[in-house]
């Protein structure tokens, strides 16, 4: 079984500049969520879909960020502005149902200089 | 390569020692919890999961342990090998969170030959 798809692997780009991240999850995974990992730390959800339905982004600086699953499947995430801060792996998960494992793609390390 | 992890906290073992990563959480409404195992330059990667009917769930080397009564999760990881060598995160959600993970800070398991 494939697993999750994330592209490109790195990505340095200079503050104010723009940057998007793409992922592929699992065949039939419903469930699709971008994470943000600093250096140091867990993983913090930024949004997770549902289909192609936002089912929660609190966690997302909506003033910078964006992000869309069209159709359901792919999904891409936008920052626009960058700043230094945004520096970390964005990472792509995806998982089947309900209160089921989250499987990870292997990140994009992103950064601001 | 890169120097994931700087301020984890580490636990250091002997090969063929058994290990025992401990985690707190906070949220007394969590059902469900995942270790997820890191090593460096990729994503998070499921090792266990358990759900909080349980106290007890055992996989190959591998045995995680709930307590709910002081929220505490543990993993044990028996005979650790240089390749369990990596970061460890808890992560955990409950029923109405649709499935949105809240990572643990994560602790460092480095595994001497």
């Amino acid at each position: 079984e494939a697993g999750v798809a994330q592209s490109p692997r790195y990505k340095i780009i200079e503050k104010r500049q723009s940057v998007a991240f793409w992922c592929n999850p699992i065949s039939g995974h419903a469930t699709l969520y971008w994470y943000q990992q600093i250096l140091g730390q867990g993983p913090k959800l930024l949004i997770q879909f549902q289909n192609n339905g936002v089912v929660d982004d609190s966690q997302l600086p909506k003033d910078r960020f964006s992000a869309e699953r069209l159709k359901g499947v792919d999904s891409t995430l936008k920052i626009q502005p960058a700043k230094l801060e945004d520096s970390a792996v964005y990472l792509c998960a995806s998982s089947l149902a309900w209160l089921t494992e989250a499987f990870f793609g292997q990140g994009t390390r992103l950064t601001v200089v | 390569g890169e120097s994931v992890g700087l301020h984890l906290p580490t636990l250091s073992v002997q090969e063929g020692d058994n290990s025992i990563i401990n985690c707190a959480y906070s949220n007394s409404a969590s059902d469900y919890f995942i270790w997820y195992k890191q090593e460096s330059g990729k994503g998070p990667q499921f090792i266990i999961d358990i759900r909080s009917n349980m106290d007890k769930r055992q996989g190959q080397r591998v045995t995680v342990l709930l307590n709910k009564t002081v929220k505490h999760l543990s993993l044990q990881i028996a005979a650790t090998q240089p390749g369990d060598s990596a970061v460890y995160f808890c992560a955990e959600t409950y029923n109405n969170a649709g499935n949105m993970l809240t990572f643990g800070g994560g602790t460092r398991l480095m595994v001497k030959p």
